[in-house]
């Protein structure tokens, strides 16, 4: 079956680069785009950017400049570096399958807490 | 960028009722390939957000037929009838048509 799994550090400092692995199983990378998502605690989702079938990426414009997307498609993983880490960019992080333009799947989603 | 408003920000809803979210978009989302990408979500506490019906009036799988979308254009709307304990929680609209993708800020329906 179709599953989804956010990996990475829970604790990062400021003005540090958060990397987080998406593992996913039951697709195929190169079938179906995989979309981050975040939300802040208490707050509501925001769109962070994807990684397309084919390999190039979008990114949310207000990210663009901090945040990069990538994969490996023999492991099956898709791989979030932000950088330049603030207080705000406190939240649970989403990777999420795309199907007919909509997250379709989405994983249990990681907290990341920027603080020293 | 798109902004989406959702209303009412929260609802408070009787066991077998109905509930009506209205989402309204800043610009049009029909996308130039015909297709309108206005996706409902529903994330119920401490849990992911769950596709409950993808571009305006799709059912994702497994869906009960409660949940039916509808509009055009600019304006949307989620109706879930026959309220049920499982269906609290908060519902999100989301854009998928203008980069950056945006969702709505959400709406609680909580159960009288």
């Amino acid at each position: 079956q179709v599953q989804l799994k956010e990996s990475g550090p829970g604790l990062v400092q400021p003005s540090q680069t958060l990397s987080l692995t998406c593992t996913v199983s039951g697709f195929s990378l190169t079938s179906y785009h995989v979309s981050w998502v975040r939300q802040p605690p208490g707050k509501g989702l925001e769109w962070m950017g994807v990684i397309w079938t084919g390999g190039s990426t979008a990114y949310n414009s207000l990210l663009k400049s901090r945040l990069s997307i990538s994969r490996d498609i023999s492991k099956s993983q898709v791989f979030l570096k932000m950088n330049s880490l603030q207080t705000e960019d406190t939240a649970t992080y989403y990777c999420a399958r795309e199907r007919g333009g909509a997250p379709d799947y989405w994983g249990q989603g990681v907290m990341v807490t920027v603080s020293s | 960028d798109v902004v989406l408003t959702q209303t009412p920000v929260s609802l408070l809803i009787s066991l077998g009722g109905q509930a009506s979210i209205s989402c309204r978009s800043s610009q049009s989302l029909v996308h130039s390939n015909g297709n309108t990408y206005l996706h409902w979500y529903l994330q119920k506490p401490g849990q992911s957000p769950q596709l409950l019906i993808y571009q305006v009036s799709n059912r994702f799988s497994g869906i009960p037929d409660r949940f039916s979308g509808s509009g055009s254009g600019t304006d949307f709307t989620l109706k879930i009838s026959r309220v049920e304990p499982e269906d609290l929680g908060v519902y999100y609209c989301l854009q998928r048509t203008h980069n950056p993708f945006t969702f709505g800020s959400g709406t609680k329906l909580e159960i009288k």
